[in-house]
């Protein structure tokens, strides 16, 4: 099965910097997803990209997609403490078998 | 609403023992997901529903059984417990409305240690 895996790691930046994390994936997608998990707590949804879209935002967020690559991208601008939290990536293949591949994951701290 | 909702969010079990992890929704959602997450592997998919009365196996089946016997609720089973087990477990729901392969949503966990 197709797997995110999402660079770097571990992040640690300053309130109000921007923080870049990428995703990187293997097989034909249907869609990119970003989830957001605070410590302790279920993934949430951040935003959706279709294979067709190339850069999509919602707030703060800006996520780009290069099929070519096969890889996408996660930025989150003028970071606030409330943004520390890890960060993943998930796939939806595009042969429909209804499930979503999730990569390892990225942790960021965003220091007050 | 409550969304996705997780019972119990903790449970110890010793090796050999059963017991089942239970997943509701309020969203009338047809399907819904059962996921372990484990450090430094992401979520992995353990079984999965597209509606009533279905399941099917997804990456990590072996050990679990599934049954989907009404719309809202997805009954995770563990028959005989084995420390492998341990992880934290997680359910998901999304609508198949709106096409396809949209967004999931999740609940809050259980967090299973078996000794």
């Amino acid at each position: 099965s197709q797997q995110g895996e999402e660079d770097p790691q571990a992040l640690s930046i300053q309130e109000g910097e921007n923080a870049t994390m990428n995703c990187s994936y293997k097989t034909s997608i249907n869609n990119l997803q970003w989830y957001r998990q605070n410590s302790g707590r279920g993934l949430v949804h951040l935003i959706l990209i279709r294979s067709n879209e190339r850069e999509k935002h919602s707030g703060r967020l800006r996520v780009t997609l290069d099929t070519s690559k096969k890889s996408s991208s996660l930025l989150i601008t003028a970071s606030r403490a409330a943004d520390t939290a890890s960060y993943f990536c998930a796939t939806a293949g595009a042969g429909g078998n209804n499930r979503l591949a999730f990569g390892k994951g990225n942790q960021v701290v965003v220091i007050p | 609403n409550a969304g996705v909702t997780q019972t119990p969010k903790f449970r110890v079990l010793k090796t050999g023992q059963s017991m089942t992890l239970l997943c509701a929704q309020d969203m009338n959602h047809e399907y819904m997901y059962w996921y372990r997450q484990d450090p430094g592997m992401g979520l992995r998919l353990i079984h999965y529903s597209v509606g009533e009365g279905t399941t099917a196996k997804g990456e990590v089946p072996d050990g679990y059984n599934v049954s989907r016997l009404k719309k809202q609720n997805f009954l995770l089973g563990l028959e005989s417990a084995a420390p492998s087990q341990t992880s934290v477990y997680f359910c998901a729901s999304r609508t198949h409305l709106g096409g396809s392969y949209n967004e999931q949503f999740f609940g809050p966990g259980t967090r299973l240690t078996v000794l």
